[in-house]
């Protein structure tokens, strides 16, 4: 059974950074894909972005060009999702989830819950 | 950004059938945009049903199922279950990027 345990939750102040990670259970990287989602209260679902565990090769949505960074560290079965320069809008819970290669989505964080406020 | 439009809320008996639909602001909605379906429930992580078009997981129960209705995506349920009260998303993919819909709370009444 794939499980992905994520970070928790995290207060930040206006213009601070935030970083969020995403272990894969048994220290095994089961992706080749995983992406980043977020979810702003009552809002809906924001797909954030992308990473290919194997190369690390990623992609970014246009809303958050510049200060979102999405890394991994394969020994640590772990990606990471780092975004910059916090607003009150980036409060929301953050998910990781894996995709498995051609639109195969599957497993899901639990979710990490960061708010921005001063 | 592309939009992605699904039904803001429907409501269904027990037992009926229901469908959800997923439209795309750019025309009609393909194979190519692999049309995910995803299921969450108040305060829970969203867990995927349904991914390219109609292909279901090992947990997906059987009354969910996926297609391609004229140019939209659809989740239809059948036989609807009162546990299945929850918002229900999908989700497009463009060119290397992927948008969600809006989401559609279905209550079962």
């Amino acid at each position: 059974q794939v499980q992905f345990v994520q970070s928790g939750a995290e207060v930040r102040e206006p213009g601070a950074s935030v970083k969020v990670s995403c272990k894969a259970s048994g220290n095994t990287f089961p992706a080749p894909g995983l992406h980043w989602v977020r979810q702003a209260p009552g809002q809906r679902l924001e797909w954030m972005g992308w990473i290919d565990v194997t190369n690390a090769n990623t992609k970014y949505s246009q809303n958050f060009q510049g200060r979102l960074a999405i890394i991994r560290d394969t020994s640590a079965s772990t990606a990471y999702m780092e975004l910059s320069s916090l607003t009150s809008e980036d409060t929301a819970v953050y998910y990781c989830a894996r995709e498995q290669g051609g639109g195969l989505w599957d497993y899901w964080g639990q979710g990490s819950l960061v708010s921005v406020s001063s | 950004q592309t939009v992605v439009t699904q039904e803001p809320s429907l409501t269904v008996s027990p037992g009926g059938t229901v469908t959800l639909t997923c439209a795309s602001a750019t025309g009609a909605v393909t194979s190519g945009h692999h049309p995910t379906w995803f299921q969450q429930k108040p305060g829970q992580a969203p867990r995927t049903l349904i991914y390219n078009t109609n292909n279901k997981h090992s947990w997906t129960p059987a009354r969910f199922s996926g297609s391609l209705l004229g140019d939209k995506a659809a989740l239809t349920l059948s036989g609807v279950q009162p546990e299945d009260e929850a918002e229900y998303s999908c989700l497009l993919y463009y060119s290397g990027t992927w948008v969600f819909g809006g989401g559609t709370k279905l209550t079962v009444l």
